[in-house]
């Protein structure tokens, strides 16, 4: 069974930054895209970023582009997103997504947990 | 950008009758429309892609159809465990978004 996990989630004051990590197994990394998908308290799931399986391309909702910056490792297993400038309304659970169907744009077949971001002063 | 919107938002329904949920697109999505559900503090689940095509392991209760911009999803006996929120996603053009969610709540 693929296992996903997220880390690096906390409390954090407005523009301030985070970094979240997600490691996964029981798959080949390399070979897949990867998500962040993140959900309000309450509130629906609003797609966040996305990256290719080699990582050379990238993409960003509005709300976040240009604070935000996906990565990966695939080496180590590992999608990364570099969060700053966070604001009170960047405040979710954070999930880790593998996306499905190559080349874009993507649906998402296995889920991490979740990692909860509180932007708060 | 692609607009999703779902209805209802929330259905109250018991064990053992049918659900239909809608989902509508802004414009056409063609089939490239996935649904989710999650139950309350769980990650999402996917339950079908391509509009219609059921992933391994999801009952045969639930099903899906539609193409362009009206796909509905319907559980056709309702079941204890599928009191949860369905979402509807398209992936036909970036940004991917999901519709607003549908609350199955026991009547």
């Amino acid at each position: 069974e693929v296992q996903v996990l997220e880390s690096g989630g906390g409390l954090v004051q407005p523009g301030g930054s985070l970094r979240l990590s997600c490691v996964v197994s029981r798959f080949t990394f390399r070979t897949y895209a990867m998500s962040w998908v993140r959900q309000a308290p309450g509130r629906g799931l609003e797609w966040v970023s996305a990256i290719s399986s080699v990582g050379g391309t990238t993409y960003y909702a509005d709300s976040v582009k240009g604070r935000f910056t996906i990565s990966r490792d695939n080496s180590k297993n590992t999608l990364f997103l570099q969060m700053n400038s966070l604001r009170v309304e960047d405040t979710a659970v954070f999930y880790c997504a593998r996306g499905l169907n190559p080349g874009g744009p993507y649906y998402f077949d296995s889920w991490g947990q979740g990692i909860r971001v509180t932007v708060s002063s | 950008d692609i607009q999703m919107t779902q209805s209802p938002s929330t259905l109250s329904a018991s064990v053992g009758a049918r659900v239909t949920i809608t989902c509508r697109a802004s414009q056409s999505v063609n089939y490239r429309l996935a649904w989710y559900q999650q139950r309350p503090g769980k990650a999402p689940k996917l339950l079908i892609c391509q509009a219609s095509n059921l992933e391994t392991g999801v009952p045969s209760r639930f099903s899906g159809s539609g193409s362009g911009t009206e796909f509905t999803l319907t559980i056709s006996s309702l079941q204890p465990d599928d009191f949860a929120t369905y979402y509807c996603q398209q992936y036909y053009s970036n940004p991917v978004s999901f519709g607003g969610g549908t609350r199955v709540e026991i009547e």
